[in-house]
């Protein structure tokens, strides 16, 4: 699993809600990156880091902002919920070596009522 | 036109016989690519990556890439049920070497 895990792991929250998930790794990865994951549309990247306080955006970051103020944790917050960001969640680490592929969490699942 | 795309399936191979999955790519720069394995409720596991022409095995999967035709396949030999899963191609270099563009995946059965 690469070091990596995500809290929490399960989330009912209600619209309008602020919510935020966490990602942490443990090998000092540079790269992590959030995806979600919706039937039909596979895995879309939200938003990425290259580093402490480095970020970009991805595909879909309408809604979400991200933190990274230590190299292990890569916070992902959703200002105010909507039912449109009911998802899977994924963070991701990219491999140091090789063809550089990305390695995953384990995932949340947030639901949005 | 989708920058990665794979057919969705279901598609179904007996046990033992082999399956084949495709992926084709858009981008003609693109530079690497990936195989992962995803079981219903789980993360995508990454299982191959192939960045030259030709073929790439390890163990009973063999990742082939036609960069000539932007088209990349992961052939399962020896098929078994533990095989059953969702197969996402991924490629690098459509925007970069930091992201990943990933196809929707196919879903492959095995029967026993």
């Amino acid at each position: 699993d690469a070091g990596i895990t995500q809290s929490p792991r399960h989330k009912v929250t209600e619209t309008g809600t602020p919510v935020t998930l966490r990602c942490h790794q443990t090998e000092n990865h540079r790269y992590m990156y959030w995806y979600r994951q919706d039937p039909g549309h596979g895995l879309r990247l939200i938003h990425y880091s290259y580093g402490v306080k480095d970020t970009d955006k991805g595909e879909v970051s309408d809604g979400y902002s991200v933190s990274r103020s230590k190299t292990e944790d890569f916070l992902l917050t959703l200002e105010s919920a909507t039912s449109s960001q009911t998802s899977v969640y994924f963070c991701a680490i990219r491999g140091e070596q090789g063809a550089l592929g990305q390695y995953f969490g384990p995932g949340t699942r947030l639901t949005v009522t | 036109q989708k920058e990665v795309e794979q057919n969705s399936g279901p598609l179904s191979v007996p046990e033992g016989a082999i399956a084949s999955l495709n992926c084709t790519y858009s981008d003609r720069v693109s530079q690497s690519f990936f195989w992962y394995r995803q079981y219903s409720g789980k993360s995508p596991e990454l299982i191959m990556s192939i960045y030259s022409n030709g073929d790439k095995e390890d163990g009973r999967f063999t990742a082939q890439l036609n960069k000539a035709s932007q088209y990349v396949s992961l052939l399962i030999r020896d098929s078994q049920p533990s095989d059953s899963a969702t197969y996402l191609c991924a490629v690098r270099g459509i925007f970069g070497n930091e992201k990943l563009t990933f196809g929707t995946g196919t879903r492959l059965t095995i029967i026993p």
